[in-house]
């Protein structure tokens, strides 16, 4: 268990509504990631972390923003959902104890939808 | 862009046989790789990474890595039902520690 959790679990919004998804984690790592995951596209990387106020963007990173103000909290937001971001969202750590051999570890995920 | 690629399957294998799935990538600057099961509705897990050209085993699985080639790939000895699920590659892409991800091999054990 690397410590991961994921709120909400599940989700059902309407289009145009702002919509947050939080990633907690209890092991002090300093990096955290965000993927949406869809069929035929397999893990895709949102927005990631590598310190407090630290943010990078990845793949598909248009139409997400994220924040993480403690190194525990790791937030995506969708300003403006769209039925395109209807997906399962994962968050995931990487675990520096393994130095540079870069295990990641994922939460439980967020399943999304946007009507 | 950096790619992973990975036969989507199902792939298809009896009770206590050798599943065999493959992975290939494109940068040859990569330097670690992965093995994700994904059960359905599940989050990914990992089951095994390898650095260096050759097998690595653990338990009934074994990673092959061969860098020349670039290509991965994952064994599963004496296949169980329990195997059944989709297996993700996944290979680092950058300074950051980030991973690209192949779109996964779905494996099923029929008893």
């Amino acid at each position: 268990d690397a410590g991961i959790t994921q709120s909400p679990r599940h989700k059902v919004t309407e289009t145009g509504t702002p919509v947050t998804l939080r990633c907690h984690q209890t092991e002090n790592h300093r990096y955290m990631y965000w993927y949406r995951q869809d069929p035929g596209h397999g893990l895709r990387l949102i927005h990631y972390s590598y310190g407090v106020k630290d943010t990078d963007k990845g793949e598909v990173s248009d139409g997400y923003s994220v924040s993480r103000s403690k190194t525990e909290d790791f937030l995506l937001t969708l300003e403006s959902a769209t039925s395109s971001q209807t997906s399962v969202y994962f968050c995931a750590i990487r675990n520096q104890v393994a130095g540079v051999y870069n295990e990641q570890f994922f939460g439980p995920g967020t399943r999304l939808t946007v009507l | 862009q950096k790619e992973v690629e990975q036969n989507s399957g199902p792939l298809s294998v009896p009770e206590g046989a050798i599943a065999s799935l493959n992975c290939t990538y494109s940068d040859r600057g990569s330097q670690s790789f992965f093995w994700y099961r994904q059960y359905s509705g599940k989050s990914p897990e990992l089951i095994m990474f390898i650095y260096s050209n050759g097998d690595k085993e653990d338990g009934r699985f074994t990673a092959q890595l061969n860098k020349a080639s670039q290509y991965v790939s994952l064994l599963i000895r004496d296949s169980q039902p329990s195997d059944s699920a989709t297996y993700l590659c996944a290979v680092n892409g950058g300074s950051q520690g980030n991973l690209i991800f192949g779109k996964g091999t779905k494996l099923s054990v029929k008893p």
